[in-house]
């Protein structure tokens, strides 16, 4: 069964390093998203694609945060400097991008970030 | 103001039993809803959908009901067995936009 890939599974950074984690989507998927996941709450989106183009990143903090799809498959989400306050889950997830049962999304492992 | 709400942090059942696992919305344009499973450590699985235009999916064990006048669905689980102990997310989302997801339900499922 396809799955997404996400790598690190983990990290553990000092605050003000620079983290990149990376996601593979599922193949043939055209929409991407990149979600956060703080402890005790749901995931909240940070950043979505639509093949190489962003189609929604208003709760991403740009200063800080970026991401990229440039050849509309896989993405890099990076974040620098680290704060102790990104600590959490980062998960990405991918559909087909659809309307209706398309557009279930499905997620990765995630990748655990603890900042120090 | 959160527009997807799971009122119940945590719900303990015994196997066996039924589950049923709430979740209360607040967008009328929501169109979509879905229901994830997570355990520790991992990305959340997705577990069953509905559309606004149907009150009822059914998948094997797990039956989600929606009830759009009452912006409430529910997730039931029949019969519940131990290995369905995780967090349980509901999900929704408004065409053309992305999912908002509840703060999860932790399942316990006793033997």
């Amino acid at each position: 069964e396809a799955e997404v890939a996400q790598s690190p599974r983990y990290k553990i950074t000092e605050k003000s390093q620079a983290v990149a984690f990376w996601c593979d989507p599922i193949s043939g998927h055209a929409t991407l998203y990149w979600y956060r996941q703080i402890l005790g709450q749901g995931p909240e989106l940070l950043v979505q694609f639509q093949d190489e183009s962003v189609v929604d990143d208003s709760q991403l903090p740009k200063d800080r945060f970026s991401a990229e799809r440039l050849k509309g498959v896989d993405s890099t989400l990076k974040i620098q400097p680290a704060e102790l306050g990104d600590s959490a889950m980062y998960l990405c997830a991918s559909s087909l991008g659809a309307r209706g049962p398309l557009e279930t999304q499905y997620f990765g492992p995630g990748t655990r970030l603890l900042v120090l | 103001d959160q527009q997807v709400k799971q009122n119940s942090p945590s719900l303990s059942v015994q196997e066996g039993r039924i589950s049923i696992l709430n979740c209360d919305y607040t967008n009328s344009m929501f169109d979509y809803f879905l229901w994830y499973k997570k355990y520790p450590a991992e990305g959340p699985t997705f577990l069953i959908s509905i559309s606004s235009i149907k009150d009822k999916n059914e998948d094997g064990r797990f039956t989600v009901f929606l009830n759009k006048s009452a912006k409430h669905l529910s997730l039931h689980i029949v019969p519940s067995q131990p290995g369905d102990s995780a967090v349980y997310f509901c999900a929704a989302r408004q065409a053309g936009t992305a999912l908002i997801f509840g703060k999860g339900t932790t399942l316990s499922v006793s033997s």
